[in-house]
């Protein structure tokens, strides 16, 4: 059974730093891993998709990296403004059907 | 293209009423699917629709819960006789196709409340 973990659970941060957030999953033998960002009260926004051939992909300013073998995601957010405060959620797909299993999330705070 | 739309974006009801959920995926897009985030929780797959045909409903509680995807018209979820329990926010997600296991786009949600 594929299970998904988000860590931290919460980060806050000041302005201008960088920052890493972690995801990890329990079955290496996924398609792809997508990350996503929620804003309060609101729907979810993709950020990244990485294949599962693939090692990393970058959008601006965020770079998400794939590590299959050790059932690990991260996404580095350079540079963070208070424009980036959300929450963040990775996911993988189940099977070949394409529902996703959602991590919990990190709820990320920048401070200005 | 307008993206994935849903509604209502809000949705109140009283206990043992029925809560109808819509969802217009993307154009060109044939796969629906059906996510629920409960309070504190995070979100959980319901069912996945293409257009007429229910593939997987594994996530989707057995009773007074149903979803369907008609040739024409949106993609309907529907929860008979609510309870307090079934309070959440109802996503909906679209892809143009499962090869390759695409992304998903997202609606902005039905957040039901349950008195």
């Amino acid at each position: 059974k594929q299970e998904v973990t988000q860590i931290p659970a919460a980060l806050s941060v000041p302005e201008g730093e960088n920052l890493v957030l972690n995801c990890s999953f329990t079955d290496s033998a996924i398609y792809n891993l997508q990350w996503f960002r929620q804003d309060p009260g609101k729907g979810l926004t993709s950020l990244l998709l990485i294949q599962s051939s693939q090692r990393e992909q970058t959008s601006g300013r965020l770079n998400a990296s794939l590590d299959k073998s050790s059932g690990r995601s991260t996404l580095y957010i350079a540079a963070s403004q208070p424009g980036d405060s959300a929450t963040y959620l990775c996911a993988v797909p189940r099977s070949n059907t394409g529902k996703l299993i959602f991590g919990q999330g990190t709820t990320l705070q920048v401070k200005p | 293209n307008a993206g994935v739309m849903q509604n209502p974006r809000h949705l109140v009801r009283r206990r043992g009423q029925e809560a109808r959920l819509r969802c217009s995926p993307m154009k060109g897009h044939s796969h629906v699917y059906w996510y629920r985030q409960l309070p504190e929780e995070g979100l959980k797959f319901m069912v996945y629709l293409q257009k007429e045909n229910i593939i997987d409903e594994s996530g989707m509680p057995k009773e007074r819960f149903s979803a369907e995807f008609p040739k024409e018209g949106p993609s309907i979820l529907r929860i008979q006789q609510v309870v307090r329990g079934d309070s959440a926010a109802y996503f909906c997600a679209s892809s143009q196709s499962v090869q390759g296991v695409e992304t998903q786009y997202f609606g902005p949600g039905t957040r039901l409340l349950v008195l």
